[in-house]
Formats: structure tokens, C-alpha cells, sequence
């Protein structure tokens, strides 16, 4: 069966200090590929998404940046966080197109300080 | 992309069932309906998904207009562990199979 696991749970980050998320997805090959972020009281922003090594689509102008460099294997990235990167961040991943339903993991919350 | 309109909350009292509206009047002819549910402080997690025909898997029913322009989410014995946001997206071609979130209807459950 196909899991996702997504770590740290939950860390605090000074501004200015780098970060590195990580997503990686078991039991199944190419899989459909996202980061969303969650603001505290808020929906759910999507943020990369990609459906293949190295490509990597991003949705709404920021301080991250996503990597792709392998196939079930998805990094969250940003080289100074700003205090407006506090947030649940949250990878996913689905086979690809609308007929297929997604799978969330735990998530990261991130607090920048 | 097809714009929905949920309730922003809703109660129910346990053990009784609920219904969860949905307007999609907006929605492409290709576009299915996705159901997503989350818990506190947790990842969404996935209820159920249709086109046309009524949905119904372990966890809920989804009823689809026949025009599609609106759908109900159905839990037919709704308990603690039901209280949750739950979101109806429309996904198809025109969003690329991406699941944009809105902002849903707020579930809360009565002992």
C-alpha cells in the first residue's frame, strides 16, 4: 500500500535561518507531486506541485522553492525565512489527474521566530 | 475555476445524519467533485469523489445534482469524530487535476 511521510512534525526557525522539508511518498512510481500551506485560522494554499523528476510548477509568488530530485521524493526549500513563513505545511501526492482522489501527510508545522 | 459556496458552519447532533451542501454552478462538464475533510490540526484526508452518479463508499455518501451545479455530502450516523472542516472541490482539465481549497463548512458534532 502507498504511504507518504513527511518530517520534521513540528520546528521553530529563527528569521533569516534556511529550510529544508522533506516528503517522500513509498508504493508507487511517478506519482503527482504538492506542497500546501496552511496559515494559522486559514484554508489550505497551494504552493508547488509536480508531476515529474525536476519539474516543479509554482503557484503563488514566495520566499520557498521546491525540489524535485527524485521520483517519490519532494523538498521544500527557502534560504531566509521571513516571519510570514510560519505556517502547517503539508505534502501530498495523487496518480495524477481529477479522477484521482489525493494523500495528505501528517505535516510540518513551522514556526519562524 | 469553478467557484463553490459552502456554509461556513454547520451543527448536528450525534448519531443523526448530516448533510453537507455544496453549490458548484460554475462547474465544466469534465470537472469531477472532490470531498476533503480535516481534522485539527491535521492533513486533510479524503471523504469521497463523483462526476454524475450518486457516490457512496464506507465513510459517506455523495449526492450530485443532475446538473451538477450542486452537491451534498451525506454522513449517515454522524459521530464526535466527525467534527471537522470539510471542503467540496471541483477538480478536472481546467485547474489541471489540482485540488485548490476554499474555505468549507466547519462541522461540529453534539454528545
Amino acid at each position: 500500500s502507498q504511504t507518504i511521510h513527511q518530517w520534521p512534525a513540528t520546528l521553530v526557525q529563527p528569521v533569516g535561518s534556511p529550510l529544508s522539508l522533506e516528503c517522500t511518498v513509498e508504493g508507487t512510481s511517478n506519482p503527482n507531486l504538492y506542497w500546501y500551506r496552511q496559515a494559522a485560522g486559514r484554508g489550505l494554499q497551494l504552493l508547488f506541485y509536480s508531476v515529474g523528476i525536476g519539474q516543479i510548477s509554482s503557484e503563488v509568488p514566495q520566499n520557498l522553492s521546491a525540489s524535485r530530485p527524485q521520483d517519490r521524493q519532494f523538498i521544500l526549500s527557502s534560504k531566509k525565512l521571513l516571519l510570514s513563513d510560519s505556517g502547517f505545511y503539508l505534502c501530498a501526492w495523487s496518480e495524477g489527474g481529477a479522477q484521482y482522489g489525493y494523500t495528505f501527510g501528517s505535516g510540518t508545522r513551522l514556526t519562524v521566530v | 475555476d469553478a467557484k463553490t459556496t459552502q456554509p461556513n458552519s454547520m451543527e448536528s447532533n450525534e448519531e443523526e445524519p448530516v448533510h453537507l451542501p455544496c453549490n458548484h454552478s460554475t462547474i465544466s462538464g469534465t470537472d469531477y467533485i472532490h470531498w476533503y475533510r480535516q481534522l485539527p490540526s491535521q492533513g486533510p484526508e479524503y471523504v469521497i469523489h463523483g462526476l454524475t452518479s450518486n457516490v457512496n463508499n464506507r465513510m459517506a455518501s455523495l449526492a450530485i445534482a443532475e446538473d451538477r451545479k450542486s452537491s451534498t455530502l451525506i454522513l449517515h450516523r454522524a459521530t464526535l469524530r466527525d467534527a471537522a472542516v470539510y471542503y467540496c472541490i471541483p477538480s478536472g482539465w481546467n485547474q489541471g487535476g489540482k485540488l485548490i481549497f476554499g474555505q468549507g463548512t466547519e462541522l461540529s458534532v453534539k454528545p
